[in-house]
């Protein structure tokens, strides 16, 4: 089984409707993060949160919110999605408490806003 | 804040090639990574690596913090080494990871 799992895989949605990924990780890290991957670009972050009281706005949080529900909790609602939030959405984390530690992946949810 | 660049963009070869690729960033760091993206979207670590050489299989890195860049070496090349290489160095107060545009590797058999 994964380390860092994320829900759903895949999902095509409409204008305007409400949307949670969500993302569960066994790794006992305290530090999650959201990143959204655009085709032919790099990865940009999205939230991040260095534990259950701590959230913390990334590059493009606009359009976008976050839920720390627990230490190995994180998931991220989209309020009205609109098409260009179709992107590739993945989750992290790490445990690195004194700074920038190793980043672990998950697969990545795919969503598709039409 | 930190700035890192990759290069090549764009890289394909012949299966059997040697390759390699090269992350430059801005400012002095403490850890570099490496990751690997195929071709399902799956993002892989390959290396975490503040300064040295690391080797697994035919794979290495080397990171030179002094002169503040990293290589990645790929050694006779599989077609299942195609994807987007990424490397990522901390920000500026060390909270995240900032990542390079990514290159591109394609091995044809």
């Amino acid at each position: 089984d994964a380390d860092v799992t994320q829900t759903p895989r895949n999902r095509i949605t409409k204008t305007g409707k409400r949307i949670m990924l969500e993302c569960s990780q066994t790794k006992g890290h305290d530090r999650m993060y959201w990143y959204r991957q655009d085709p032919g670009l790099g990865l940009r972050l999205i939230y991040y949160s260095f534990d259950v009281k701590d959230i913390n706005k990334g590059e493009i949080s606009d359009g976008y919110s976050v839920s720390r529900q627990a230490q190995a909790k994180f998931s991220l609602s989209l309020e009205s999605a609109i098409p260009n939030q179709t992107a590739l959405y993945f989750c992290a984390t790490s445990g690195n408490r004194g700074g920038a530690g190793e980043l672990f992946f998950g697969e990545g949810s795919r969503l598709t806003v039409l | 804040g930190i700035q890192v660049e990759q290069s090549p963009p764009d890289l394909i070869l012949q299966e059997g090639a040697n390759s390699t690729l090269r992350c430059n960033f801005s400012d002095s760091v403490n850890n570099l990574q490496w990751f690997h993206q195929n071709p399902w979207g799956q993002l892989i670590n390959l290396f975490y690596i503040p300064s040295g050489t690391k080797q697994n299989g035919r794979l290495s890195a080397t990171t030179v913090a002094t002169e503040r860049y990293s290589l990645l070496y790929i050694s006779s090349s599989q077609t299942t080494d195609s994807g987007v290489y990424f490397c990522a160095v901390p920000s500026q107060g060390a909270q995240k990871l900032v990542f390079g545009q990514g290159t591109r590797l394609t091995i044809n058999p």
